[in-house]
């Protein structure tokens, strides 16, 4: 069964920092675009970052450089999203999507609160 | 960067056909995807490169494109197929969700 299973989401201070990772199974993770997604609170989705199938090529939201980075580990099967300087508008849910965006995680929960 | 422009809502009346829109200039050159959310769960994907469905997604679910503007169409619409909807389309340098459409069944 083709899975992700995201991990690392919490409660931060604003101004923290925080790495989220995504497990995947069932598929060979090093051939495919891994995506990030997120979705605030009562909100729609937002589309964050990508990175290409052998980790050589990201890309960002305009919104989302310099402070979010996006990596992978092929021998892990893992995706890694480093966020610093969070502030209150990054809470929500953060879903790991591999591409062609056909399986979601379940997503992992941020709140960036004092 | 660039919008793809969905409305808020659609209301139908369980067996008629839903149609949802999705506009932006990037649609003309780019191919779209249409995601379902339901409550509490994550998106799935039901249409890409515009009218491709995927293994698994009901029939009922088909997609068009004409221009700038792409369609969801959901024939005979069924009270499960309450949900929102998301547009989707990438370029090079811009990737972008539309807004959403909450779509109801009763």
């Amino acid at each position: 069964e083709v899975q992700l299973v995201e991990s690392g989401g919490g409660l931060v201070q604003p101004g923290g920092s925080l790495r989220l990772a995504c497990s995947a199974s069932g598929f060979i993770f090093s051939d495919y675009v891994m995506h990030w997604v997120r979705q605030a609170p009562g909100k729609g989705l937002e589309y964050l970052s990508a990175i290409s199938s052998l980790g050589s090529n990201a890309y960002y939201t305009d919104s989302m450089k310099g402070r979010f980075t996006i990596s992978r580990d092929n021998s892990k099967n893992t995706l890694y999203f480093e966020m610093s300087s969070l502030r209150a508008e990054d809470t929500a849910v953060y879903y790991c999507v591999k591409d062609p965006m056909d399986v979601w995680g379940q997503g992992t929960t941020v709140t960036v609160s004092s | 960067s660039y919008e793809l422009t969905q409305p808020s809502s659609v209301s139908v009346s369980p067996g008629q056909t839903a149609r949802i829109t999705c506009s932006g200039d990037i649609l003309a050159k780019k191919y779209a995807r249409w995601f379902q959310q339901k409550p509490g769960q994550a998106p799935v994907l039901v249409i890409y490169k515009d009218s491709e469905r995927p293994s698994g997604i009901p029939d009922r679910f088909s997609g068009s494109s004409s221009g700038t503007t792409v369609t969801l169409t959901i024939s005979g619409a069924q009270v499960e197929d309450e949900a929102d909807y998301y547009c989707y389309s990438a370029a090079d340098k811009n990737r972008a969700f539309g807004g959403g459409t909450k779509l109801t069944v009763l």
